[in-house]
């Protein structure tokens, strides 16, 4: 069936690195992206979202691109600081719209 | 900044209970969720809420289920015969547009259900 789905499960890196989680859909017609991050306890906290129609947007410090050719998502994370240190989950909304599936998720670990 | 909020926080009930979750969207949001976190999985939707009626619902989402609106600023989600594979993390979830306009959903910190 359709999903979206993460290829790491953790990803840990040193302060100030840059860090890129990756997200794979098969849904062809999915036109909707977003990223979530989820602290521990917490609700999933809305990023960055991107449209079919863009390859890549910016955000502050981060940065999601996609490539719709091999169904693939991404977020770049600059200057990652111990407190973008989460579960994060990408998202995919197509029609009907309002329903959202997410992936996996990605922990992310940053290290002082 | 204006937040999505959800009572209780957390709720333990025996397996067969009623349970009525209940949730407070954002003044101004005409859409509203419900989906639900298993530890350690995915978010899963459950289901969605426009202009007093449902919108869509999962599989997951059977007769067990409902929602209501009973007033201009609740949301409630109730689960008539709780099973011990309900047990799970529930958020609720607003937004201002729908549709293809659908943009950020706000989620509230999640009402975590434990059924014994």
């Amino acid at each position: 069936g359709e999903s979206v789905g993460l290829h790491l499960p953790t990803l840990s890196v040193q302060e100030g690195d840059n860090s890129i989680i990756n997200c794979a859909y098969s849904n062809s017609a999915s036109d909707y992206f977003i990223w979530y991050k989820q602290e521990s306890g917490k609700g999933p906290q809305f990023i960055i979202d991107i449209r079919s129609n863009m390859d890549k947007r910016q955000g502050q410090r981060v940065t999601v691109l996609l490539n719709k050719t091999v169904k693939h998502l991404s977020l770049q994370i600059a200057a990652t600081q111990p407190g973008d240190s989460a579960v994060y989950f990408c998202a995919e909304n197509s029609p009907p719209y309002g329903k959202l599936t997410f992936g996996q998720g990605t922990i992310l670990t940053v290290h002082p | 900044e204006p937040e999505v909020t959800q009572t209780p926080s957390h709720q333990v009930t025996q397996m067969g209970q009623e349970v009525i979750l209940r949730c407070v969207p954002i003044s101004n949001h005409l859409y509203f969720y419900w989906y639900r976190q298993i530890l350690g999985q995915k978010v899963e939707f459950l289901v969605s809420f426009y202009n007093n009626e449902i919108s869509e619902k999962s599989e997951i989402f059977d007769d067990q289920f409902s929602v209501e609106r009973p007033d201009g600023s609740n949301f409630t989600l109730k689960i008539r015969s709780t099973k011990l594979e309900d047990s799970a993390m529930y958020f609720c979830a607003s937004s201002v547009a729908g549709g293809t306009n659908t943009g950020e959903l706000f989620f509230g910190e999640g009402s975590r259900l434990t059924v014994l």
